[in-house]
């Protein structure tokens, strides 16, 4: 049974960078993309981006210049780093595993990331 | 990016009674290879979305059958043929046709 566990300071101040990361356990690794996905509290999901094992990424073009998507493919694991935070990048985080046609069938526990001076 | 609009934002059904969630995308979600890139999911209270439907009208393993979606194009409808209690939560629509992937803004189905 594949699951995400992920994790990662929940604690910033502005300007700081956001990092997490996510391990997947209990299926393989390659032949899929890693995708992070956000939500500010109270409101709606936010796609951010993807890797998959090779390396490869898409992401949010009005986040990509802060947005750093890596992977780990020896630990079943992907990261995420988010620089120069402010309030706005408040929120849940979440990873996933994307799946077939680009459905997203598994996902972390989520991570509450609060950004504060 | 692809603008997903769901409606209505909030919904209150009897258990038993039917309830339908619309999702209009602002472009076709039909692509070249014949799949739909639209999909369902359900966020209950505290948890991570989990995936209903995928490719506009597959029900996704486990998935109850009395949850059902249609559409087309850019017009999609999930409905709940008898909702029961544990289908309170919020339901997304999905698109990953294009980068960047989008939602829309979530239903909140209440009892």
């Amino acid at each position: 049974q594949v699951q995400l566990q992920q994790w990662g300071a929940g604690l910033l101040k502005p300007s700081e960078t956001l990092s997490l990361t996510c391990a997947m356990y209990g299926g393989s690794f390659s032949g899929y993309y890693w995708s992070w996905i956000r939500q500010p509290p109270g409101k709606g999901l936010e796609w951010i981006g993807e890797i998959n094992h090779s390396g490869n990424t898409n992401s949010k073009p009005s986040l990509k210049s802060r947005v750093t998507i890596s992977v780990d493919t020896p630990k079943n694991q992907f990261s995420l780093k988010v620089s120069s935070v402010t309030a706005a990048d408040t929120a849940v985080y979440y990873c996933a595993r994307v799946s077939g046609s680009y459905l997203l069938d598994h996902w972390g526990q989520g991570t509450l990331v609060t950004v504060s001076s | 990016d692809v603008v997903m609009t769901q409606t209505p934002l909030s919904l209150a059904v009897t258990p038993g009674q039917p309830a339908s969630i619309s999702c209009k995308s602002s472009q076709s979600l039909l692509h070249s290879d014949a799949k739909t890139y639209l999909f369902w999911y359900l966020q209950k209270t505290g948890q991570p979305p989990q995936l209903l439907i995928y490719e506009a009208s597959k029900r996704f393993s486990g998935v109850p059958d009395r949850f059902s979606g249609s559409g087309s194009g850019t017009d999609f409808t999930l409905k709940i043929s008898r909702v029961e209690a544990e289908d309170v939560g919020v339901y997304y629509c999905m698109q990953t046709i294009q980068v960047p992937y989008t939602f829309g803004q979530g239903t909140k189905l209440e009892i």
